[in-house]
């Protein structure tokens, strides 16, 4: 069935660093992928989202491109802040309902 | 647009009672609406499916009977936890798809509530 698979964390980088949590997905068709983040005691929020291959989602300096060759979907921001620091899950949707990966803490210091 | 909100965002309550939690579609007509059960720095883990009029499909390995979902309305789906107990206490969280076909950029887009933090003391 339909999967998710994200990088370990916790990652810990300093201010300004670059960001790169990988996510690849196995589906028998053609999903719709996504990006969330969770702050500390909150819902999700969705951080960008991609239809089809080759498609780029980005918001707030954050991308991610939609790789059907790879079946990924890596989140990249090229400066992180100390308010990027959150948990952020991965995600398709191929059918009805969303498959998520395990999430990736990050955590950013001054 | 398409927010959901939830109620309550936090709630204790003494073993062997019940709880209801509301998820409510403010802007839109959600025709399927999900809940998720979040464990302390895990994933969300889905618990049901509830379409608009008819019986929640649950997920395998969740108790029907004790975790009540009615999805009455087309902006408002409750889940209740029936006679909860400590190992109930978790983060709940809903989401709704948006039903009316005028959102139609992304196919089985979900928009999530902010969550319930349950406790069962």
């Amino acid at each position: 069935g339909d999967s998710v698979t994200q990088m370990e964390g916790p990652v810990t980088l300093s201010e300004e660093a670059f960001l790169t949590i990988n996510c690849t997905y196995t589906a028998t068709g053609y999903p719709s992928l996504f990006w969330y983040v969770q702050y500390p005691g909150e819902g999700l929020q969705l951080l960008l989202k991609a239809t089809k291959a080759d498609d780029k989602g980005s918001n707030k300096g954050f991308e991610a491109t939609y790789r059907k060759e790879t079946t990924s979907f890596h989140l990249e921001k090229g400066s992180v802040q100390v308010s990027d620091s959150a948990v952020y899950f991965c995600a398709l949707s191929d059918r009805p309902d969303m498959r998520f990966g395990a999430g990736t803490r990050l955590t950013v210091k001054p | 647009g398409a927010v959901v909100s939830q109620h309550p965002s936090w709630v204790i309550c003494k073993s062997g009672t019940s709880v209801k939690i509301e998820c409510r579609s403010l802007d839109f007509q959600a025709t399927t609406m999900f809940w998720y059960r979040q464990f302390p720095k895990q994933s969300l883990m889905l618990m049901a499916t509830s379409n608009e009029g008819s019986k929640a499909t649950y997920e395998q390995g969740v108790e029907k009977d004790k975790f009540l979902i009615n999805h009455a309305s087309l902006t408002l789906s409750t889940l209740t936890v029936t006679s909860a107990h400590p190992e109930d206490s978790s983060f709940y969280i809903c989401s709704a798809r948006d039903g009316s076909g005028r959102r139609l950029d992304v196919r089985y887009e979900q928009y999530f509530g902010p969550g319930t933090r349950l406790t069962v003391t």
